[in-house]
């Protein structure tokens, strides 16, 4: 059974920051990668799509990786903003399946 | 092109009343998927859709909740009778199926506001 870890769960820096969030699934047999945003209150907006065969995307300030070996992925996000605060999440879309497994995402607050 | 379309947003209801929401998939998504989000947590697949038929309803609970797709478009999911630990965001999703040639953006889900719901 896939498993999607997100760590750490919360996080608060300063404006202006490079940061790091992470992602690890215990099944690399995926399809690809999304990750999302979610603000409160706020359904989920689509950031990066990482396909299985991709080592990385990028849009904007936004970076992601995939390490399908390692079972890992990180969002790298540059320069970080208030407007950056949010709820991060990530899911894996399974081979042979088309649903997506979340982890239970990372709570962002970038303060000015 | 407009998005994924729920309603209603929010909704109150008793223990052991009956609630509907209802969803548009993007225009062209032949895949439909509804999610539970309970506070704090990642969302939980609770159905999928592939046209008007359903692919994946391993985790519905199904004595209680039930969806249709009846024309291949829009989606309705039922709950009858509520609990209190339904309390949740439920969101529509929608995608076009994989297609195994094209390398990008393939099998993005497009995600609706969701519609909250409280159960006291």
């Amino acid at each position: 059974k896939q498993e999607v870890t997100q760590i750490p769960a919360a996080l608060s820096v300063p404006e202006g920051e490079n940061l790091v969030l992470n992602c690890s699934f215990t099944d690399s047999a995926i399809y690809n990668l999304q990750w999302f945003r979610q603000d409160p209150g706020k359904g989920l907006t689509s950031l990066l799509l990482i396909q299985s065969s991709q080592r990385e995307q990028t849009s904007g300030r936004l970076n992601a990786s995939l390490d399908k070996s390692s079972g890992r992925s990180t969002l790298y996000i540059a320069a970080s903003q208030p407007g950056d605060s949010a709820t991060y999440l990530c899911a894996v879309r399974l081979k042979g399946a088309q649903k997506l497994v979340f982890g239970q995402g990372t709570r962002l607050t970038i303060n000015p | 092109e407009a998005g994924v379309a729920q309603s209603p947003r929010y909704k109150i209801i008793e223990k052991r009343q009956s609630v509907a929401f209802w969803c548009n998939p993007i225009s062209g998504h032949a895949t439909l998927y509804w999610y539970q989000q309970i506070l704090g947590q990642g969302p939980k697949l609770l159905i999928q859709f592939q046209n008007n038929g359903v692919v994946d309803d391993s985790q519905l609970p199904k004595d209680r909740f039930s969806a249709e797709r009846l024309k291949g478009v829009d989606s309705t999911l039922k709950i009858q009778p509520a609990k209190l630990e339904d309390s949740a965001v439920y969101l529509c999703a929608s995608s076009f199926p994989p297609a195994r040639d094209r390398e990008s953006r393939t099998g993005e889900l497009f995600f609706g506001e969701g519609s909250r719901l409280t159960v006291l």
